[in-house]
Protein backbone atom coordinates (compact mmCIF):
# COMPACT_ATOMS: atom_id res chain seq x y z
CA UNK A 1 0.00 0.00 0.00
CA UNK A 2 1.63 3.85 -0.74
CA UNK A 3 1.58 5.56 2.18
CA UNK A 4 3.62 8.11 3.81
CA UNK A 5 5.07 8.63 7.20
CA UNK A 6 6.41 11.40 9.25
CA UNK A 7 8.74 10.04 11.76
CA UNK A 8 7.87 13.06 14.44
CA UNK A 9 3.99 14.67 15.14
CA UNK A 10 5.96 17.23 17.32
CA UNK A 11 9.24 18.85 17.21
CA UNK A 12 10.20 21.52 19.31
CA UNK A 13 13.51 23.42 18.74
CA UNK A 14 15.32 26.74 20.20
CA UNK A 15 15.85 29.78 17.78
CA UNK A 16 18.89 29.63 15.34
CA UNK A 17 18.80 25.69 16.17
CA UNK A 18 19.24 23.32 13.12
CA UNK A 19 16.20 21.02 12.91
CA UNK A 20 15.22 17.83 10.56
CA UNK A 21 12.40 16.50 10.12
CA UNK A 22 11.75 13.16 8.90
CA UNK A 23 9.66 11.49 6.27
CA UNK A 24 9.69 7.88 4.34
CA UNK A 25 7.18 6.63 1.67
CA UNK A 26 6.14 3.43 0.56
CA UNK A 27 6.31 3.04 -3.25
CA UNK A 28 7.40 0.51 -5.95
CA UNK A 29 7.35 3.62 -8.89
CA UNK A 30 9.00 6.40 -9.50
CA UNK A 31 7.48 9.73 -7.59
CA UNK A 32 7.22 13.30 -7.26
CA UNK A 33 8.02 14.61 -3.30
CA UNK A 34 6.67 17.71 -1.90
CA UNK A 35 7.51 19.41 1.62
CA UNK A 36 4.07 21.75 2.25
CA UNK A 37 3.42 24.49 5.43
CA UNK A 38 0.51 25.06 7.10
CA UNK A 39 0.43 28.09 9.15
CA UNK A 40 -2.64 28.65 11.82
CA UNK A 41 -5.95 28.52 10.00
CA UNK A 42 -4.17 28.93 6.26
CA UNK A 43 -4.20 26.34 3.38
CA UNK A 44 -0.92 25.05 2.79
CA UNK A 45 2.18 26.46 1.29
CA UNK A 46 4.31 24.78 -1.23
CA UNK A 47 8.25 24.61 0.53
CA UNK A 48 10.14 22.57 -2.04
CA UNK A 49 9.76 19.74 -4.38
CA UNK A 50 11.81 16.98 -6.12
CA UNK A 51 10.61 15.81 -9.55
CA UNK A 52 14.38 14.39 -11.05
CA UNK A 53 17.76 15.23 -10.98
CA UNK A 54 20.07 16.63 -7.83
CA UNK A 55 18.56 14.83 -4.92
CA UNK A 56 19.44 17.69 -2.97
CA UNK A 57 16.71 19.98 -3.28
CA UNK A 58 16.70 23.86 -1.65
CA UNK A 59 13.30 25.74 -1.32
CA UNK A 60 11.96 28.59 0.15
CA UNK A 61 12.86 30.32 3.58
CA UNK A 62 16.10 28.83 4.09
CA UNK A 63 14.68 25.22 3.76
CA UNK A 64 16.28 22.41 1.89
CA UNK A 65 15.39 18.47 1.23
CA UNK A 66 17.54 15.41 0.24
CA UNK A 67 15.64 12.53 -1.55
CA UNK A 68 17.23 9.22 -0.93
CA UNK A 69 15.85 6.50 -3.39
CA UNK A 70 17.10 3.33 -1.59
CA UNK A 71 15.89 4.38 2.10
CA UNK A 72 12.78 5.83 0.18
CA UNK A 73 13.16 9.30 2.19
CA UNK A 74 12.47 12.67 1.72
CA UNK A 75 14.18 14.59 5.37
CA UNK A 76 13.56 18.00 5.40
CA UNK A 77 16.03 20.48 7.34
CA UNK A 78 16.99 24.04 8.09
CA UNK A 79 20.48 24.79 9.33
CA UNK A 80 19.22 27.73 11.67
CA UNK A 81 14.95 28.68 12.51
CA UNK A 82 13.31 31.41 13.39
CA UNK A 83 10.60 31.27 15.42
CA UNK A 84 8.15 32.35 11.98
CA UNK A 85 9.13 28.65 10.90
CA UNK A 86 6.54 27.46 13.70
CA UNK A 87 4.17 25.73 11.83
CA UNK A 88 3.05 22.32 10.53
CA UNK A 89 5.07 20.77 7.90
CA UNK A 90 3.30 17.94 5.75
CA UNK A 91 5.12 15.91 3.45
CA UNK A 92 3.45 14.79 0.25
CA UNK A 93 4.23 11.90 -2.37
CA UNK A 94 2.57 12.19 -5.63
CA UNK A 95 1.86 9.00 -8.13
CA UNK A 96 0.90 8.56 -11.86
CA UNK A 97 0.34 12.62 -11.23
CA UNK A 98 -3.27 12.35 -9.64
CA UNK A 99 -2.68 10.99 -6.46
CA UNK A 100 -1.01 12.87 -3.84
CA UNK A 101 -0.61 11.08 -0.51
CA UNK A 102 0.29 13.61 2.57
CA UNK A 103 1.72 12.60 5.81
CA UNK A 104 0.54 13.02 8.92
CA UNK A 105 2.31 16.20 9.72
CA UNK A 106 5.30 17.46 12.18
CA UNK A 107 4.36 20.47 14.26
CA UNK A 108 7.56 22.54 14.30
CA UNK A 109 7.57 24.53 17.46
CA UNK A 110 10.38 27.55 17.83
CA UNK A 111 11.36 28.69 20.95
CA UNK A 112 13.13 32.03 21.93
CA UNK B 1 -4.60 38.35 -5.09
CA UNK B 2 -4.53 35.83 -7.88
CA UNK B 3 -4.44 32.85 -5.40
CA UNK B 4 -7.03 29.74 -5.13
CA UNK B 5 -9.79 30.70 -3.01
CA UNK B 6 -12.80 29.63 -1.06
CA UNK B 7 -16.12 30.67 0.20
CA UNK B 8 -17.29 30.19 2.86
CA UNK B 9 -14.52 30.22 4.91
CA UNK B 10 -16.51 29.10 7.76
CA UNK B 11 -19.62 26.68 7.92
CA UNK B 12 -21.86 25.99 11.08
CA UNK B 13 -25.32 23.63 10.26
CA UNK B 14 -27.46 21.28 11.68
CA UNK B 15 -27.15 17.53 11.47
CA UNK B 16 -29.26 16.41 8.51
CA UNK B 17 -28.87 19.54 6.21
CA UNK B 18 -26.94 20.01 3.18
CA UNK B 19 -24.06 22.25 2.58
CA UNK B 20 -22.05 23.33 -0.88
CA UNK B 21 -18.69 24.95 -0.55
CA UNK B 22 -17.12 26.22 -3.57
CA UNK B 23 -13.51 26.52 -4.68
CA UNK B 24 -12.24 29.40 -7.44
CA UNK B 25 -8.87 28.01 -8.95
CA UNK B 26 -5.57 30.22 -10.43
CA UNK B 27 -7.47 30.80 -13.35
CA UNK B 28 -5.29 29.53 -16.38
CA UNK B 29 -4.74 26.33 -14.02
CA UNK B 30 -7.15 22.75 -15.86
CA UNK B 31 -6.59 20.40 -12.48
CA UNK B 32 -8.59 21.30 -9.20
CA UNK B 33 -8.40 19.41 -6.31
CA UNK B 34 -10.41 18.39 -3.42
CA UNK B 35 -9.29 17.03 -0.07
CA UNK B 36 -10.47 17.15 3.44
CA UNK B 37 -8.52 17.61 6.72
CA UNK B 38 -9.12 16.13 10.02
CA UNK B 39 -7.23 17.73 13.19
CA UNK B 40 -4.02 16.51 13.36
CA UNK B 41 -3.51 14.80 10.07
CA UNK B 42 -2.50 15.59 6.52
CA UNK B 43 -5.26 16.49 3.61
CA UNK B 44 -6.51 13.93 2.19
CA UNK B 45 -7.15 13.30 -1.56
CA UNK B 46 -10.95 13.84 -2.54
CA UNK B 47 -11.48 14.13 -6.21
CA UNK B 48 -10.27 15.82 -9.08
CA UNK B 49 -10.79 17.38 -12.37
CA UNK B 50 -8.91 17.93 -15.58
CA UNK B 51 -10.77 21.07 -16.83
CA UNK B 52 -14.92 20.00 -16.64
CA UNK B 53 -14.36 16.15 -16.48
CA UNK B 54 -14.14 14.75 -13.02
CA UNK B 55 -11.46 12.09 -13.23
CA UNK B 56 -11.34 10.44 -9.97
CA UNK B 57 -14.34 10.05 -7.91
CA UNK B 58 -13.86 6.96 -6.09
CA UNK B 59 -12.09 8.42 -3.37
CA UNK B 60 -14.78 10.60 -2.37
CA UNK B 61 -16.14 9.36 1.33
CA UNK B 62 -19.18 8.34 0.32
CA UNK B 63 -22.51 8.68 -1.98
CA UNK B 64 -23.59 11.82 0.16
CA UNK B 65 -20.11 13.27 -1.33
CA UNK B 66 -20.55 15.08 -4.81
CA UNK B 67 -18.48 17.43 -6.90
CA UNK B 68 -18.90 19.24 -9.99
CA UNK B 69 -17.09 21.51 -11.86
CA UNK B 70 -19.58 22.58 -14.66
CA UNK B 71 -17.89 25.23 -17.15
CA UNK B 72 -14.37 23.97 -16.40
CA UNK B 73 -13.44 26.91 -14.14
CA UNK B 74 -14.93 26.98 -10.67
CA UNK B 75 -15.61 23.90 -8.53
CA UNK B 76 -18.63 22.98 -5.66
CA UNK B 77 -18.38 20.55 -3.26
CA UNK B 78 -21.49 19.34 -1.61
CA UNK B 79 -22.04 17.10 1.41
CA UNK B 80 -25.72 15.90 1.51
CA UNK B 81 -27.73 15.26 5.02
CA UNK B 82 -24.29 16.18 7.15
CA UNK B 83 -23.21 14.20 10.26
CA UNK B 84 -21.25 15.23 12.58
CA UNK B 85 -17.97 13.12 11.47
CA UNK B 86 -18.39 15.25 8.18
CA UNK B 87 -16.32 18.26 10.64
CA UNK B 88 -13.24 19.16 9.06
CA UNK B 89 -11.64 21.51 7.22
CA UNK B 90 -12.41 21.35 3.35
CA UNK B 91 -9.41 22.23 1.05
CA UNK B 92 -9.25 22.70 -2.72
CA UNK B 93 -6.08 23.30 -4.82
CA UNK B 94 -5.29 23.87 -8.04
CA UNK B 95 -2.38 22.74 -10.92
CA UNK B 96 -1.42 23.37 -14.38
CA UNK B 97 1.86 20.94 -14.84
CA UNK B 98 0.45 17.70 -14.68
CA UNK B 99 4.28 16.49 -14.50
CA UNK B 100 4.96 16.51 -10.70
CA UNK B 101 1.80 17.86 -9.65
CA UNK B 102 2.43 20.68 -7.93
CA UNK B 103 -0.60 22.13 -6.27
CA UNK B 104 -1.91 25.32 -5.12
CA UNK B 105 -3.68 25.74 -2.11
CA UNK B 106 -6.99 27.62 -0.89
CA UNK B 107 -7.50 28.74 2.46
CA UNK B 108 -10.13 25.96 3.21
CA UNK B 109 -13.49 25.67 4.39
CA UNK B 110 -14.09 24.50 7.78
CA UNK B 111 -17.15 22.95 8.19
CA UNK B 112 -18.50 22.23 12.01
CA UNK B 113 -21.50 20.00 12.31
CA UNK B 114 -23.44 20.64 15.23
Amino acid sequence: AQSVTQLDSQVPVFEEAPVELRCNYSSSVSVYLFWYVQYPNQGLQLLLKYLSGSTLVKGINGFEAEFNKSQTSFHLRKPSVHISDTAEYFCAVGYNNNDMRFGAGTRLTVKP
Amino acid sequence: DTGVSQDPRHKITKRGQNVTFRCDPISEHNRLYWYRQTLGQGPEFLTYFQNEAQLEKSRLLSDRFSAERPKGSFSTLEIQRTEQGDSAMYLCASSLDPRGNEQYFGPGTRLTVT
